[in-house]
């Protein structure tokens, strides 16, 4: 089996920045993909991990340390519009060539002013 | 918006009863995945489709079925419909190799389902 843990809930204010952690217990790992979704509407892709270190793509960066299974989100100069829940996904090997994306339950993050 | 198309948006339907959502997924994409969302919970994995053929398989229910169809559109069936069964159900699709390399989806707006 597989399982992700991520905070349930994470509060910040504008300006500041945030870090999102997420740990996960699975065989087969390729990579740790984070989304956002606003609202119950479509997630939206983030960043993806493959290797150890930080990606960074603009305000976020993504961390990724495959021997501790653990990985973070790092939200910088927080604005109003990046309250939303955040999801780190694992890809996974599901046979053969054949792989699975299988997300956590999510983090609450809300900026306040 | 990303190019994927979910049909309909919202559907209320009674206990027992059988539906059915759409996908489109963009053009040019040949994966299809569903994912199950419940109130206040994450995305659980339902199906993986891949140019009209199951490729994985989650914690998809016996009650629900799916397809992917010759011009790559899915269907996902819901039947014997229970009230937990309520939860936004989302369709995404991954150009060939993309999803492999970077783990990147692109999710519709999703069909949201209440029974009751």
């Amino acid at each position: 089996g597989q399982s992700l843990e991520q905070p349930s809930e994470v509060t910040a204010v504008e300006g500041a920045i945030v870090q999102i952690n997420c740990t996960y217990q699975t065989s087969g790992f390729y990579g740790l993909s984070w989304y956002q979704q606003h609202d119950g509407g479509a997630p939206t892709f983030l960043s993806y991990n493959a290797l150890d270190g930080l990606e960074e793509t603009g305000r976020f960066s993504s961390f990724l340390s495959r021997s501790d299974s653990y990985g973070y989100l790092l939200l910088q100069e927080l604005q109003m519009k990046d309250s939303a829940s955040y999801f780190c996904a694992v890809r996974m090997n599901y046979g053969g060539a054949t792989n699975k994306l299988i997300f956590g339950t999510g983090t609450l993050l809300a900026v306040q002013p | 918006d990303s190019g994927v198309t979910q049909t309909p948006k919202h559907l209320i339907t009674a206990t027992g009863q059988r539906v059915t959502l759409r996908c489109s997924p963009r053009s040019g994409d040949l994966s299809v995945y569903w994912y199950q969302q419940s109130l206040d919970q994450g995305l659980q994995f339902l199906i993986q489709y891949y140019n009209g053929e199951e490729r994985a398989k989650g914690n998809i229910l016996e009650r629900f079925s799916a397809q992917q169809f010759p011009d790559l559109h899915s269907e996902l069936n819901l039947s014997s419909l229970e009230l937990g069964d309520s939860a936004l159900y989302f369709c995404a699709s991954s150009p060939p190799g993309l999803a492999e390399d970077t783990g990147e989806l692109f999710f519709g707006e999703g069909s949201r389902l209440t029974v009751l």
